[in-house]
């Protein structure tokens, strides 16, 4: 069965990095387009990127542009988000997930990141 | 990248229907057959109810239908069940990135 497996959250202070890993099994990983999409305490989904299957294509949200980089290693099976400059309103639940024709058919539990000094 | 609109809630009786609009733009809804619909219970990582407009993953009762008019996207509980109060998302692509719905929470009287 599919599984996403999230890694890497935790507290950090405002201007800080964290590197989100995301370990996928259960699925030919290197087939599939894959995302990241958060959500703050109490408020709605808010997708943040996107790499293509083969890393040749990324993309992001514009409140992410410039500070966050999306990656993978298809020889680990392994998502990555490296989070730079982070702020405060960067604090939310960040879910790895898997895309089927533009939609999102699996989803992690999801990892806690909490941006506070 | 607006989020797309959606009404903040909808209710209903067990048994009956209910419909949930999802307005986009030229840009997102209205430009591709590219929506999806989620259902996320308290604390649960989302689930995906509908793609591409229509379409249900194996899995999803069929009381759940998508469908899309011009700029706006729907998604249709019949049969409400107590089981599906919960907050539910449309999202769209939007040619290079994904935008997703303002949310609804629906509750079972």
């Amino acid at each position: 069965q599919v599984q996403l497996v999230e890694s890497g959250g935790g507290v950090v202070q405002p201007g800080r990095s964290l590197r989100l890993s995301c370990a996928a099994s259960g699925f030919i990983f290197s087939s599939y387009g894959m995302h990241w999409v958060r959500q703050a305490p109490g408020k709605g989904l808010e997708w943040v990127a996107v790499i293509s299957y083969d890393g040749s294509n990324k993309y992001y949200a514009d409140s992410v542009k410039g500070r966050f980089t999306i990656s993978r290693d298809n020889s680990k099976n392994t998502l990555y988000l490296q989070m730079n400059s982070l702020r405060p309103d960067d604090t939310a639940v960040y879910y790895c997930v898997k895309e089927l024709l533009t939609a999102f058919d699996y989803w992690g539990q999801g990892t806690l990141v909490a941006v506070s000094s | 990248q607006s989020a797309l609109t959606q009404p903040r809630s909808v209710s209903g009786s067990p048994g009956q229907s209910v419909t949930i609009s999802c307005t986009g733009t030229s840009s997102d809804v209205g430009r591709y057959d590219y929506v999806s619909w989620y259902q996320q219970h308290p604390g649960k990582a989302p689930k995906l109810m509908i793609y591409t407009v229509t379409k249900r993953p194996s899995g999803v009762p069929d009381r759940f239908s998508g469908s899309k008019s011009g700029h706006t996207a729907s998604l249709t509980i019949s049969g409400l069940q107590s089981e599906d109060e919960a907050d539910y998302y449309c999202c769209s692509y939007t040619g290079t990135y994904t935008v997703f719905g303002t949310g609804t929470k629906v509750t079972v009287l």
